[in-house]
């Protein structure tokens, strides 16, 4: 059974930086590209960052371009997000996605329950 | 970025109905295209990919239809475990972007 488990979030101010986690489990991780995906309280779902199987290639949203960063594990079947300069905008609940692909294809096969972040000053 | 809206945003059906959602892409997006379903309090789960391929386990009274910029998601016979938000995506190219989702009520 394939499991994704975020971890990290939690209450920051604006301005400060978090870093979440994913430990996966249940499929051969360093065979898939991986996401995070977030939702804002009342709002849609929004893709943040994605990573290709090897790191070699990551794509971001224009909304965290510059501020977060997405890296990955393949020995630990992890994958990371380092979110800086937080805005309030930012909070959200980030779920941690697989891809059913190698490369940054964009079908989301996989998600786990989420971790929630709230920026408030 | 490639832009998509969804319409409605929202319904209200019987169980039994026929539902359908539209989603439009605002530039050619092929078939590059994914429909999610989530429940209140749980994460979204795939239902659709490729704008009509059943994903495995997915009950087939879900379809979904279209090429280019206008596709549809139906529910055939509209069951009370199938209410929550419906999302379409495009993954013709990053940043991939979902629709507003529409809400679906019994």
């Amino acid at each position: 059974e394939v499991q994704l488990v975020e971890s990290g979030g939690g209450l920051l101010q604006p301005g400060t930086s978090l870093r979440l986690a994913c430990s996966a489990s249940g499929f051969k991780f360093e065979d898939y590209a991986m996401h995070w995906v977030r939702r804002a309280p009342g709002k849609g779902l929004e893709w943040v960052a994605g990573i290709s199987w090897n790191s070699l290639s990551t794509g971001y949203a224009d909304s965290v371009k510059g501020r977060f960063t997405v890296s990955r594990d393949n020995a630990k079947t992890s994958v990371f997000l380092q979110l800086n300069s937080l805005r309030t905008e930012d909070t959200a609940f980030y779920y941690c996605v697989k891809d059913n692909n190698d490369y940054l294809w964009g079908v989301f096969d996989q998600w786990g329950q989420g971790t929630l972040v709230t920026v408030s000053s | 970025d490639i832009h998509m809206t969804q319409s409605p945003s929202s319904l209200s059906a019987s169980v039994g109905d026929r539902v359908t959602i539209t989603c439009q892409a605002s530039q050619d997006i092929s078939n590059s295209l994914t429909w999610y379903q989530q429940k209140p309090g749980k994460a979204p789960n795939l239902l659709i990919f490729d704008a009509s391929t059943l994903e495995t386990g997915v009950p087939s009274r879900f379809s979904g239809d279209g090429f280019g910029t206008d596709f549809t998601f139906t529910i055939s016979s509209l069951q009370p475990e199938d209410v929550g938000t419906y999302f379409c995506q495009q993954y013709d190219r990053v940043p991939f972007t979902f629709g507003p989702g529409t809400k679906v009520e019994i």
